[in-house]
């Protein structure tokens, strides 16, 4: 089946450290990925989304990487925040079917 | 200001009692989804539209029904709840592959089944 993972449950860092969240997919290629951020009781809010044929893309201290050989993607934060304390979400899409992975919880520590 | 309208915020139903949770989006978006999310389990998409009339089945379709009448409105049926459709329910819209926008979501629906 076509799975897309996020291997860490939770993620603690230390405020102005850089976190770096990871993104696995298996069994197919997806044309993109999509990075959301979720606060407890709210709905995701997308924050990027980068493509097949983009190794990189940037937004402010936000940065995502795209390895089609190690079906990967990596999401980073860096200088990063107690205001960034949330659950990330990782997504594959295909048309209209967007499917997420189960997500990571980052807790940013002052 | 643009946004995903869902109602009702919270709900509390009986077994088996027919209801409907409304969608509404003011962005002219092509794209509309239902998920539900549960502890555990991440989100799970249930239905999605690509344009209307067109609905596709996602990864939980049993037990909902949808329809896209209308390019705004997206309703979420449950024709006979169960305890099991207990959940935290997100309405979604985009505007569809070839841009750089992914989804915008809506404030949720928690529904209780009792």
């Amino acid at each position: 089946s076509q799975k897309i993972e996020q291997n860490s449950e939770a993620l603690n860092i230390q405020e102005g450290k850089t976190a770096t969240l990871t993104c696995n997919y298996t069994n197919y290629s997806p044309a993109y990925l999509q990075w959301y951020r979720q606060d407890p009781g709210r709905g995701p809010v997308f924050l990027l989304l980068i493509r097949e044929n983009e190794k990189e893309k940037r937004k402010e201290r936000l940065k995502v990487t795209f390895d089609t050989t190690l079906k990967q993607s990596l999401f980073h934060i860096t200088a990063s925040q107690p205001a960034d304390s949330a659950t990330y979400l990782c997504a594959r899409g295909s048309q209209g079917n967007l499917i997420f992975g189960k997500g990571t919880k980052l807790s940013v520590k002052p | 200001e643009a946004q995903v309208t869902q109602n009702p915020r919270y709900l509390i139903t009986v077994t088996g009692k027919k209801l409907t949770v409304t969608c509404s989006q003011n962005m002219n978006h092509e794209y509309m989804s239902w998920y539900r999310q549960d502890p555990g389990l991440g989100l799970r998409q249930i239905y999605y539209s690509m344009n209307v009339e067109v609905t596709d089945k996602g990864d939980v379709p049993e037990g909902y029904k949808v329809s896209r009448k209308e390019k705004r409105n997206f309703p979420l049926i449950l024709e006979s709840p169960s305890p099991n459709q207990t959940s935290l329910y997100f309405c979604a819209s985009s505007l569809g592959i070839g841009t750089d926008n992914g989804y915008t979501f809506g404030s949720g629906t928690r529904l209780t089944v009792v």
